[in-house]
């Protein structure tokens, strides 16, 4: 599996925007690349992705660099409701990996009021 | 949609005994995973079902652990016997084939004492 390097944490202020880097130089052609965030005592729950372009919903925005080996999720008015851990990951919806996340140690953003 | 089920929340047992972990996935999704997340390795990935089958189960510690997928509404995770080194949180998720993400249930926490 293509590895993600995220930092091990970071910190932002309420309401202000905050950037969460993701470094995947090892990246393939077909390997999508997965935000998800698990807030404290729940399970992981699914952010955004995105291949090529730049993406946004609801919840965030995901920026891709035009070489595609680092991406950046950026929530746009941190909350304290924010403040959990942030995975990035790459999903080969080829062959035998069958599409399966494989989760790093992410980065734990804490959000101060 | 009550999202992906799982039952106990929290289960205490001693050494030994035989354990249980219980998971009822979203109608409609034909993929699901069990996760077991510690704090000293993360999230691991323990097996992958496809349409009821099993397709991967690599990441299955040893054979006292077993998964079973009778229909596409129930899958269950057996441990036997428990040991304490088996303690932690163990999450199930399901997802639509090569869709858009994994939607995780709450988790079910597990001691071995």
């Amino acid at each position: 599996d293509a590895k993600t390097t995220q930092p091990n944490s970071m910190e932002s202020n309420e309401e202000e925007p905050v950037h969460l880097p993701c470094n995947h130089s090892t990246i393939s052609g077909t390997d999508y690349i997965h935000w998800y965030r698990q807030l404290p005592s729940q399970g992981p729950e699914y952010v955004i992705h995105g291949l090529t372009s730049n993406v946004n919903n609801r919840m965030a925005s995901l920026a891709i660099a035009e070489d595609r080996k680092s991406s950046t999720l950026i929530l746009h008015r941190a909350t304290l409701r924010d403040a959990a851990v942030y995975y990035c990951i790459l999903r080969d919806l080829r062959g035998t990996s069958y599409g399966k996340l494989t989760f790093g140690q992410g980065t734990i953003l804490t959000v101060h009021p | 949609d009550a999202g992906v089920i799982q039952s106990p929340r929290h289960e205490v047992t001693e050494m030994g005994q035989e354990v249980t972990l219980r998971c009822k996935p979203i109608s409609g999704h034909n993929s699901l995973f069990w996760y077991r997340q510690t704090m000293m390795r993360g999230l691991e990935l323990l097996i992958y079902f496809n349409n009821n089958v099993p397709i991967d189960d690599s990441g299955m510690p040893e054979d006292r652990f077993s998964a079973k997928m009778p229909n596409a509404s129930f899958s269950t995770l057996k441990i036997q016997p428990s040991e304490p080194r088996d303690s932690a949180v163990y999450f199930c998720a399901s997802s639509l084939e090569w869709a858009n993400g994994y939607t995780f249930g709450s988790g079910t926490r597990l001691t071995v004492v």
